[in-house]
C-alpha cells in the first residue's frame, strides 16, 4: 500500500534551516508528484509546491527563495529544505502524493504523517 | 490567485442527523473538459488531512457513501446523509483548477 513517512520533530532557532524528508513507498516513484502542505498551529491549510516526477519543481509565490524541494530517486525520497526560520515559520509540514500520474494534478491523495518544526529561540 | 470561502465555520450535528457545508470559489472551478476541479479534505482530529471527494462528485477510495459532493462553477457542497460520531473534525474544500491551489479555511464539525 502507498505510503509517506515522514523525518521527525525539529527544533530550530530564527535564522537557521531545517530540512524535511518525505520517503515513499508502495507504488512506482517516478511516476507521482509529491507536494508539500503546511498547517500552523490552529490553522487551515496552506500549499507550498510541487516537486515533479522529472526533477522539476514549481512553488507558491509566498515560498519562492525560501524553499527548495529535491527528490533522491534512488531512495525514493523528497526533501523540503526552508531557511531563515522565523517564529511564524512553526507549523506541521506534511507532503503527500498526488492521484494521477500524468500531467498537472492537485488532488492529494495520500499524505504522510507531518513534521512539526518548531522556530524558537 | 483563487480565494476559497466556506460557510459555516463551525457545525454541531446531532448524530444520526444530516449535515450539509458549503464552499465558493472566487473563479470557476469548471474547465473546459467538463470536471469541476473541486476537492474535500477531512481532518479528523490530531490526524493528516484525508481525500473524501475529488472532481467535485466522486468518492475516494473507501469513503462511506453517505458523503457526497455536488455543485458547479463556482458554488459547491459536501452532504453527510447521516452524522455519525467518527465523522468529527475539520473539513475543508480546496480547488485543483490552477497553480497556486487553495483550501478554504475549514468547517469544524461536532457532535451535540
Amino acid at each position: 500500500q502507498v505510503q509517506l513517512v515522514q523525518s521527525g520533530a525539529e527544533v530550530k532557532k530564527p535564522g537557521a534551516s531545517v530540512k524535511v524528508s518525505c520517503k515513499a513507498s508502495g507504488y512506482p516513484f517516478i511516476n507521482y508528484s509529491l507536494v508539500w502542505v503546511r498547517q500552523a498551529p490552529g490553522q487551515g491549510l496552506e500549499w507550498m509546491g510541487i516537486s515533479n516526477p522529472n526533477g522539476g519543481t514549481s512553488y507558491a509565490q509566498k515560498w519562492q527563495g525560501r524553499v527548495t524541494m529535491t527528490r533522491d530517486t534512488s531512495t525514493r525520497t523528497v526533501y523540503m529544505d526552508m531557511n531563515s526560520l522565523r517564529s511564524e515559520d512553526t507549523a506541521v509540514y506534511y507532503c503527500a502524493r498526488v492521484k494521477r500520474n500524468l500531467g498537472t494534478d492537485f488532488t492529494f491523495e495520500y499524505w504522510g504523517q507531518g513534521t512539526l518544526v518548531t522556530v524558537s529561540s | 490567485d483563487i480565494v476559497m470561502t466556506q460557510s459555516p465555520l463551525s457545525l454541531a450535528v446531532t448524530p444520526g442527523e444530516p449535515a450539509s457545508i458549503s464552499c465558493r470559489s472566487s473563479q470557476s472551478l469548471l474547465n473546459s473538459n467538463g470536471y469541476n476541479y473541486l476537492n474535500w479534505y477531512l481532518q479528523k482530529p490530531g490526524q493528516s488531512p484525508h481525500l473524501l471527494i475529488y472532481l467535485g462528485s466522486n468518492r475516494a477510495s473507501g469513503v462511506p457513501a453517505r458523503f457526497s459532493g455536488s455543485g458547479s462553477g463556482t458554488d459547491f457542497t459536501l452532504k453527510i446523509s447521516s452524522v455519525e460520531a467518527e465523522d468529527v473534525g475539520v473539513y475543508y474544500c480546496m480547488q485543483a483548477l490552477q497553480s497556486p491551489p487553495s483550501f478554504g479555511p475549514g468547517t469544524k464539525v461536532d457532535i451535540k
